[in-house]
């Protein structure tokens, strides 16, 4: 079992600009949910899909979009980039009660 | 507003000893708990959870401690191992699946 699995592991980003982030779940999971982790801080809840359709959604502004697919990975989708959207992107795939985190994606805003 | 604390950024322990890691929580709603550990350059990992009908779960050299009079929860780890070093967070959750995360703690475990 490959667990979840996120891509891409680093990126750099000028501000204004789009991205786009990648999360397969861990195997025999349907629901995926995203977190922001700021350094320093624990990671904040963004959004949660399950059946494909947005079903949680946390304080984050419009900039922050996903969408799931049929085989269950998901996108996390960020437009008109900020300096203080910079953070660690998690992705967390469960099915009950454990949440299994991907590594995550570093992404740079400069 | 911090729904769930976690008051100490650092705690050092000797090899061998007891770490005791807490966790503090305002909303009376949250009926799910659980602790995560998280080396540098990886994702959280899942390492025990308690339901607010227990006030204690045991696995291991790990057992979770609930208080819900006091809102409070604990991480206990006997022995600690220098392997043990990383940061843990403590989440909480009301049914939702959505998690709310503490700010971390990070353990040292020196030999």
């Amino acid at each position: 079992d490959a667990g979840v699995t996120q891509s891409p592991t680093h990126l750099i980003k000028t501000r204004g600009q789009q991205v786009t982030l990648r999360c397969s779940p861990k195997s025999g999971h349907d629901t995926v949910s995203w977190y922001q982790q700021a350094l320093g801080q624990g990671p904040q809840f963004i959004f949660q899909y399950y059946e494909e359709e947005e079903r949680q959604r946390g304080n984050f502004p419009d900039r922050f979009s996903g969408h799931q697919f049929p085989n269950y990975s998901s996108e996390l989708n960020v437009n008109a980039l900020l300096l203080g959207d910079s953070a660690l992107y998690l992705c967390a795939s469960s099915s009950g009660s454990e949440a299994f985190f991907g590594q995550g994606t570093r992404l740079t805003v400069v | 507003d911090q729904q769930v604390k976690q008051n100490s950024p650092s705690l050092s322990v000797q090899e061998g000893r007891i770490s005791i890691l807490n966790c503090d929580y305002t909303n009376s709603m949250f009926d799910y708990f659980l602790w995560y550990k998280k080396y540098p350059a990886e994702g959280p990992t899942f390492l025990i959870s308690i339901s607010s009908i227990k006030d204690k779960n045991e696995d291991g050299r790990f057992t979770v401690f609930l208080n819900k009079s006091a809102k409070h929860l604990s991480l206990h780890i006997v022995p600690s191992q220098p392997g043990d070093s990383a940061v843990y967070f403590c989440a909480a959750s009301d049914n939702t699946d959505k998690l709310i995360f503490g700010t971390g703690t990070r353990l040292q475990v020196f030999p």
